[in-house]
């Protein structure tokens, strides 16, 4: 079992529509939880981090962790075309410097 | 956030040949990474590379194949060495500003014929 399980989609949504990416873990260790965002051809754009439990909202994105469960979500408002790329999400545990990553969902927000 | 950037950007070389991608950052770190994005697989994390020591391997990679250098706060290279098709991955260097920020650069793509 991968310590770190997401859906590699693709998910199509259209425009406007509020698309919702998950990943679920298995380390109850881990305490920091980022979401990153990847176009094709470009490196990881760190998009959304939190610490330990709870939600954090950024504008049209939120991040929403849930330790009991070992599960953790972003949320996309009012999608955009632009908003098409690949979502990676990446944990650590607190005394630690390696990130564990999900294999990454694509998205397709069509007009 | 970080600016990092990665030279060459993509290449495509021979079996059994060498290359060093070198990964300059805009500020000073302490600690650099280097990853290994495979079509379709994780990020899976080749070393971890501080100023002044040794760089530390992850399970499965190994310094002969995968020497890297750390002359200095913002710079850092990685050669893949005696390169076969199987190298043929998105080589990518980080950096983590904080527990829970650390940022990539742009990639260097490698094909090995």
């Amino acid at each position: 079992q991968k310590e770190v399980e997401q859906d590699p989609g693709p998910l199509s949504v259209p425009e406007g529509a509020i698309v919702s990416l998950n990943c679920t873990y298995s380390n109850s260790a881990f305490q920091y939880f980022m979401w990153y965002r990847q176009y094709s051809r470009k490196g990881p754009e760190l998009l959304m981090y939190t610490y330990s439990s709870g939600n954090k909202e950024d504008g049209r994105f939120t991040a929403q962790v849930d330790k009991s469960s070992k599960y953790i979500s972003l949320f996309i408002r009012d999608s955009q075309p632009s908003d098409s790329a690949t979502y990676l999400c990446a944990m650590s545990p607190y005394n630690t410097d390696k990130l564990i990553f999900g294999t990454g969902t694509r998205l397709q927000v069509f007009p | 956030s970080a600016v990092i950037s990665q030279k060459p950007s993509r290449d495509i070389c021979q079996r059994g040949t060498s290359l060093t991608i070198q990964c300059q950052v805009d500020s000073q770190v302490t600690m650099m990474f280097w990853y290994r994005q495979q079509p379709g697989q994780s990020l899976t994390l080749i070393a971890t590379a501080n100023q002044g020591s040794e760089a530390t391997y992850e399970s499965g990679f190994v310094i002969d194949k995968f020497p890297i250098s750390r002359p200095n706060l913002t710079f850092s290279t990685l050669t893949v060495s005696n390169m076969s098709p199987e190298d043929s991955s998105i080589y990518l260097c980080s950096e983590r500003t904080g527990p829970d920020t650390q940022y990539f650069g742009p990639g260097t793509r490698l094909t090995v014929l």
